[in-house]
């Protein structure tokens, strides 16, 4: 059972647009929700995350929309560029148990 | 450098071999993980350690065995019965055993011929 679904499984945008990923959870313990940057044969690497006590948050080009009712959290980069082609994988965790939940990836090409 | 250190990046094995991976991370952090990742399935969990000398299962730890005899270390043992395990692997850590968020190292690619 996925504990976190995530969409689209692939995106193509051309350079500035705002290509936006979206995550879906069911459990409503979890409490931290971070986004994962991946680049080909690397490890992923956090990004930018969010706690439910607050609704966005951003950082640089990069915000996380949080809503609590819906159970659902997006990532929108804004201003994109080539350099921002990879693949982006959504995540969610609870403290008990420090087990952490993965979407199965967003794969972002933006075109010059 | 502090971070952590999965050797070797690239491993070849002849189906039926055991093969071991190695993860090492001088953060200090309590918690470690090993995921497998293939295309179009994201990051699946194999197996983790909240602390020295005890380890849990993940949702796909059947072939795979771990050991976690320093807080440093958490190799990683793909046995024979171990179906399919060509992927890419990746080690992980946690500064703490509860909450907070995860590192990954860079990956070891395994191939089984």
């Amino acid at each position: 059972q996925q504990q976190v679904k995530q969409s689209p499984q692939s995106l193509i945008v051309q350079k500035g647009g705002i290509p936006i990923i979206n995550c879906a959870y069911e459990n409503t313990a979890f409490d931290y929700f971070p986004w994962y940057q991946q680049f080909p044969g690397k490890g992923p690497a956090l990004l930018i995350a969010i706690r439910p006590d607050v609704s966005e948050k951003k950082e640089g080009r990069f915000t996380i929309s949080f809503n609590k009712s819906a159970k659902q959290f997006s990532l929108h980069i804004m201003d994109s560029q080539p350099g921002d082609s990879a693949t982006y994988f959504c995540a969610a965790s609870r403290q008990i148990g420090n087990q952490f939940y993965f979407g199965t990836g967003t794969s972002l090409t933006v075109i010059p | 450098d502090g971070g952590i250190t999965q050797s070797p990046k690239y491993l070849f094995r002849k189906e039926g071999q055991n093969v071991t991976l190695s993860c090492e991370q001088n953060l200090n952090h309590d918690a470690m993980y090993w995921y497998r990742q293939d295309p179009g399935q994201g990051l699946r969990l194999i197996y983790y350690s909240q602390i020295v000398n005890d380890f849990q299962k993940g949702d796909i730890a059947e072939g795979y065995s771990v050991s976690r005899e320093k807080k440093e270390s958490f190799p990683l043992t793909g046995t024979s019965a171990q179906k399919n395990p060509t992927a890419f692997y990746l080690c992980a850590s946690s500064p703490r055993a509860t909450g907070n968020t995860i590192y990954f190292g860079e990956g070891s690619w395994l191939t089984v011929v």
